[in-house]
C-alpha cells in the first residue's frame, strides 16, 4: 500500500526565513515523489519532481529512502510563496498518484 | 490552451437527485484523472483512464459512482442517487503520457458539489 503523510496541516514564517514542508511516505519499492502546489484561486499544478532533482523557484527535495522522506526546502521564503503544497508518490508500474492532506503554508511580511 | 476545462463550476444539488460532472482534457493528452478532495480524506484518486478506458477504478467509493469516456475529449462522473457525504471538490486532471517529463498531471479548476 501506498501512504503520504503530511504531518503539519498549517505552517506559518517570516519572510526571508527558512522554511521546510515535511513528506514521509510509506512504500515498499522505489517510489517517484512529488510536491505539488495550488496558489490561491490557481489550479493545482506540479512544482518539482525528485527524478529531476532541480530546483524551482527556490525550492528543493531531496528524496531520502533511509527515512522516507521528502521534505521541501527553501533557505529564503517570499510572500507569493504562501499556497498550499502537497506531497504526492507513485510506486512502481501503477499510474496512480497518492497525494498526501496538503501543508497550507503562509508567509508573513 | 485553456487547459482542462471542467463544468460546472459549482453545483448545489439536493439528496437523491442525480449528478453530472465534465471534463474536457487538454487536445493530445492520453490519460485522464479523476479526483475528490475533503478535508477528512485530502485528495483522493477516484479513476483514471488511458486512451478512453478506465485503467483503474479502485478509488471509485461505490456503485452510485460511474465515469465514462466517450471520447478522447470527454469524461463524465455521475453520481446516482448523490448523498450529502459526497460534497467535496472533484478534479479531474489529464497528463501527455507515461515518462519522466511527459507524466505531468495538469489540473482542471475543479468543481465544488454541495449536496443538501
Amino acid at each position: 500500500a501506498q501512504r503520504v503523510t503530511q504531518p503539519e496541516k498549517l505552517l506559518s514564517v517570516f519572510k526571508g526565513a527558512p522554511v521546510e514542508l515535511k513528506c514521509n511516505y510509506s512504500y515498499s519499492g522505489s517510489p517517484e515523489l512529488f510536491w505539488y502546489v495550488q496558489y490561491s484561486r490557481q489550479r493545482l499544478q506540479l512544482l518539482l519532481r525528485h527524478i529531476s532533482r532541480e530546483s524551482i523557484k527556490g525550492f528543493t527535495a531531496d528524496l531520502n529512502k533511509g527515512e522516507t522522506s521528502f521534505h521541501l526546502k527553501k533557505p529564503f521564503a517570499q510572500e507569493e510563496d504562501s499556497a498550499m503544497y502537497y506531497c504526492a508518490l507513485r510506486g512502481g508500474s501503477n499510474y496512480k498518484l497518492t497525494f498526501g492532506k496538503g501543508t497550507l503554508l503562509t508567509v508573513n511580511p | 490552451d485553456a487547459g482542462v476545462i471542467q463544468s460546472p463550476r459549482h453545483e448545489v444539488t439536493e439528496m437523491g437527485q442525480e449528478v453530472t460532472l465534465r471534463c474536457k482534457p487538454i487536445s493530445g493528452h492520453d490519460y485522464l484523472f479523476w479526483y475528490r478532495q475533503t478535508m477528512m480524506r485530502g485528495l483522493e484518486l477516484l479513476i483514471y483512464f488511458n486512451n478512453n478506458v478506465p485503467i483503474d477504478d479502485s478509488g471509485m467509493p461505490e456503485d452510485r459512482f460511474s465515469a465514462k469516456m466517450p471520447n478522447a475529449s470527454f469524461s463524465t462522473l455521475k453520481i446516482q442517487p448523490s448523498e450529502p457525504r459526497d460534497s467535496a471538490v472533484y478534479f479531474c486532471a489529464s497528463s501527455l503520457a507515461l515518462g519522466a517529463g511527459r507524466d505531468e498531471q495538469y489540473f482542471g479548476p475543479g468543481t465544488r458539489l454541495t449536496v443538501t
